[in-house]
C-alpha cells in the first residue's frame, strides 16, 4: 500500500533562517506531488505541484521554493524565512494519469511557527 | 474549477445521521465533486467523490441534486471522532489537476 511521510512535524525557526522540509512517497511510482499551506482559521491553499522530477509548478508568487530531486522525494525550501510564512504546511500525492478517479492523499503536515 | 458553498459549522448528536450540504451552483458537466475532512492538527483524508450518481463507501454516502447544482454528504452514524472539519470541492479531471480547497464545515458531534 501507499504511505506518504513527512518530517519534522513541528519546527520553530527564526526569521531569517533557512527551511527545508521534506516529504517521500512509497508505494507508487511517479505520482503528481503537490505543497499546500495552511495558515490559522483558513483554507488550504495550493503552494506548488510537480508532475514529475524536476517540474515544478508555483501557483503563488511566495518566499518559498519547491525541488523534486527524486520521483517519490518533494521538497519545500526558503532561503530566509519571514514571520508570514508561519503556518501548517501539508504534502501531498496522487496517481498521475489517473485524474478524474484519484483523490489526493495528504501527510500529517508540518507546523513551522517562524519567531 | 467550480466555487462551493459550505456552512460554516454543524452539530450533531453521537449515532445520528450527520448531513453536511454543499452548494456548486456554477459546477461544469466534467467536474467531480470531492469531500476531504481535517481533523484538528492532522492531514486532510479523503472522503468520496462522485460525478452524477449517488455514491456510497465504507465511510459516508454522496447525494448529488439532478441539477448538479448541490450535494450532500451523509454520515450515518456519527461518532464523535467524527468531529472534524469537512472540505466540498469540484475540480476538472485530468493529469494535471490541482485543488483549492475553501473553510470548509466544522462538525461538532456531541455525545
Amino acid at each position: 500500500s501507499q504511505t506518504i511521510h513527512q518530517w519534522p512535524a513541528t519546527l520553530v525557526q527564526p526569521v531569517g533562517s533557512p527551511l527545508s522540509l521534506e516529504c517521500t512517497v512509497e508505494g507508487t511510482s511517479n505520482p503528481n506531488l503537490y505543497w499546500y499551506r495552511q495558515a490559522a482559521g483558513r483554507g488550504l491553499q495550493l503552494l506548488f505541484y510537480s508532475v514529475g522530477i524536476g517540474q515544478i509548478s508555483s501557483e503563488v508568487p511566495q518566499n518559498l521554493s519547491a525541488s523534486r530531486p527524486q520521483d517519490r522525494q518533494f521538497i519545500l525550501s526558503s532561503k530566509k524565512l519571514l514571520l508570514s510564512d508561519s503556518g501548517f504546511y501539508l504534502c501531498a500525492w496522487s496517481p498521475i494519469g489517473q485524474g478524474v478517479g484519484s483523490p489526493l492523499h495528504f501527510g500529517n503536515g508540518t507546523r513551522l511557527t517562524v519567531t | 474549477d467550480a466555487k462551493t458553498t459550505q456552512p460554516t459549522s454543524m452539530d450533531c448528536a453521537e449515532g445520528r445521521a450527520a448531513n453536511l450540504p454543499c452548494n456548486h451552483s456554477t459546477i461544469s458537466g466534467n467536474e467531480y465533486v470531492y469531500w476531504y475532512r481535517q481533523i484538528h492538527s492532522q492531514g486532510p483524508q479523503y472522503i468520496i467523490h462522485g460525478l452524477k450518481n449517488n455514491e456510497t463507501n465504507e465511510m459516508a454516502s454522496l447525494i448529488i441534486t439532478e441539477d448538479r447544482k448541490s450535494s450532500t454528504l451523509i454520515l450515518p452514524h456519527a461518532t464523535l471522532r467524527d468531529t472534524a472539519v469537512y472540505y466540498c470541492i469540484v475540480r476538472v479531471g485530468g493529469s494535471n489537476y490541482k485543488l483549492t480547497f475553501g473553510k470548509g464545515t466544522l462538525l461538532t458531534v456531541n455525545p
